[in-house]
């Protein structure tokens, strides 16, 4: 099945700054690589997604970039605020023997100082 | 239009006592999804299905049973509970692959 990784657990920033979390995942069959924002107490939301066939994508002050020869995919978040602290997901949705399967990373802990 | 909504939203369980947690959701997805929240794990896909009357096992699915007897509707029952099924639990749907998936609120249960 599909392996997720997600690196780092933690990054804290200035406001002002970029953040940078990078994902790798195993099975290259999957297709779909979205982003999940949770802020405390609340469900996972949906910030930014990418397919494979696009190798990159933004949306404001966000951006993900997708390496499907490497199987790692990125999120960049720039000109952070405080707004954005907040735990980010990614996740992989895989096809072919695994299809419908929606697999997470263990989460990145953003911080973002004023 | 109410998304996804789970219930209950909170729950104690004595070990060894079972439950059933209802998923519902009036968006007509195809897929639905039951996932584990613990610290530092992330979400853990506990079971899935890709349509009414069929479900499958993810990567924790020991100790859950599921069932999709209605399109909109996907139960998670816990037929003995452990303390290590204290998580807080969140169901998802979305229409097919490549679409968002969205979230209910979650349902915190504790087992003592």
């Amino acid at each position: 099945g599909e392996n997720v990784e997600q690196h780092p657990s933690t990054l804290s920033v200035q406001e002002g700054d970029s953040a940078v979390i990078k994902c790798t995942y195993s099975d290259s069959a999957s297709n779909y690589f979205p982003w999940y924002k949770q802020e405390l107490g609340k469900r996972p939301q949906l910030i930014i997604d990418i397919r494979s066939n696009v190798g990159e994508k933004k949306d404001q002050r966000i951006a993900v970039t997708l390496n499907k020869t490497a199987k790692h995919f990125s999120l960049h978040i720039t000109e952070t605020q405080p707004e954005d602290s907040a735990v980010y997901f990614c996740a992989a949705s895989g096809g072919g023997s695994t299809l419908g399967r929606l697999y997470f990373g263990r989460g990145t802990q953003l911080t973002v100082w004023p | 239009n109410a998304g996804v909504t789970q219930t209950p939203k909170f729950r104690v369980l004595k070990t060894g006592q079972s439950m059933t947690l209802l998923c519902a959701q009036d968006m007509n997805h195809e897929y639905m999804y039951w996932y584990r929240q613990d610290p530092g794990m992330g979400l853990r896909l506990i079971h899935y299905s890709v349509g009414e009357g069929t479900t499958a096992k993810g990567e924790v699915p020991d100790g859950y049973n599921v069932s999709r007897l209605k399109k909109q509707n996907f139960l998670l029952g816990l037929e003995s509970a452990a303390p290590s099924q204290t998580s807080v639990y969140f169901c998802a749907s979305r229409f097919l692959d490549s679409t968002e998936a969205f979230f209910g609120q979650g349902t915190r249960l504790t087992v003592v």
